[in-house]
């Protein structure tokens, strides 16, 4: 079946200017997470949305970054007034709930340039 | 908290054998997943322990020793293509999520 996507592959925008990027997980998938990666470093983690549970929203690096997973299924995370130090790579990921699955499949990302 | 570590860079040879190590120290174990990264490209899931002891997939194998909060990626037979980042991430409750390390990157030479 089809596996995550994400739109749009890449953003360029103008430091101040509100971004949203959307990520589809693999349907059926309860769980959706959403990292940060800069050039060359880990994977940070974003956001955590299981099921109809209050999102782990532990890893929103400041109250511009928000996100918001409607009917369970599609995600959008927004960042407001975007600074230059945003510019990452967004990746979205998906998983089965429950006790023992836990593997996470990744969309490809949304490459994110702010000037 | 979270704290996982594994080496930032390792170099290997064509054709023989590396081992890349990572320790953790979590809240709770519920499991530990490698993760292959290529350059520019995103994770793709590799391997999943959650008892002691080596599962061995392929060219790749995983081992866990939970008392000790270590495990290690085992890599056989190394190609070229297998030059990548290698990512260690640990579940630590039945319905959390995965904390990831910071990735081990593997340079494969001829």
């Amino acid at each position: 079946g089809a596996g995550v996507s994400q739109s749009p592959s890449n953003k360029v925008t103008e430091k101040g200017k509100d971004v949203e990027l959307r990520c589809d997980p693999i349907s059926g998938h309860t769980a959706l997470y959403w990292y940060r990666q800069s050039l060359g470093q880990g994977l940070e983690f974003l956001i955590y949305f299981q099921g109809n549970s209050a999102p782990d929203k532990s890893g929103l690096p400041s109250d511009r970054f928000s996100a918001e997973r409607t009917g369970g299924s599609v995600s959008t995370l927004t960042i407001q007034r975007t600074q230059q130090e945003d510019s990452a790579v967004y990746l979205c990921a998906s998983s089965l709930g429950g006790k023992t699955a836990g593997t996470q499949y990744f969309g490809p990302g949304t490459r994110l340039l702010v000037l | 908290g979270q704290n996982i570590d594994q080496p930032t860079e390792m170099t290997a040879t064509e054709g023989a054998i590396v081992q890349i190590n990572c320790t953790y120290q979590t809240s709770g174990f519920n499991g530990l997943f490698w993760y292959q990264q290529h350059a520019g490209e995103a994770p793709t899931f590799l391997s999943y322990n959650v008892l002691d002891g080596l599962e061995e997939k392929g060219r790749f194998s995983s081992f866990l020793s939970r008392s000790k909060g270590y495990s290690y990626l085992l890599l056989k037979e190394l190609q070229m293509k297998d030059s990548a980042s290698y990512l260690c991430a640990v579940k630590a409750t039945n319905a959390g999520k995965s904390t990831f390390g910071d990735g081990t990157t593997l340079t494969v030479k001829p």
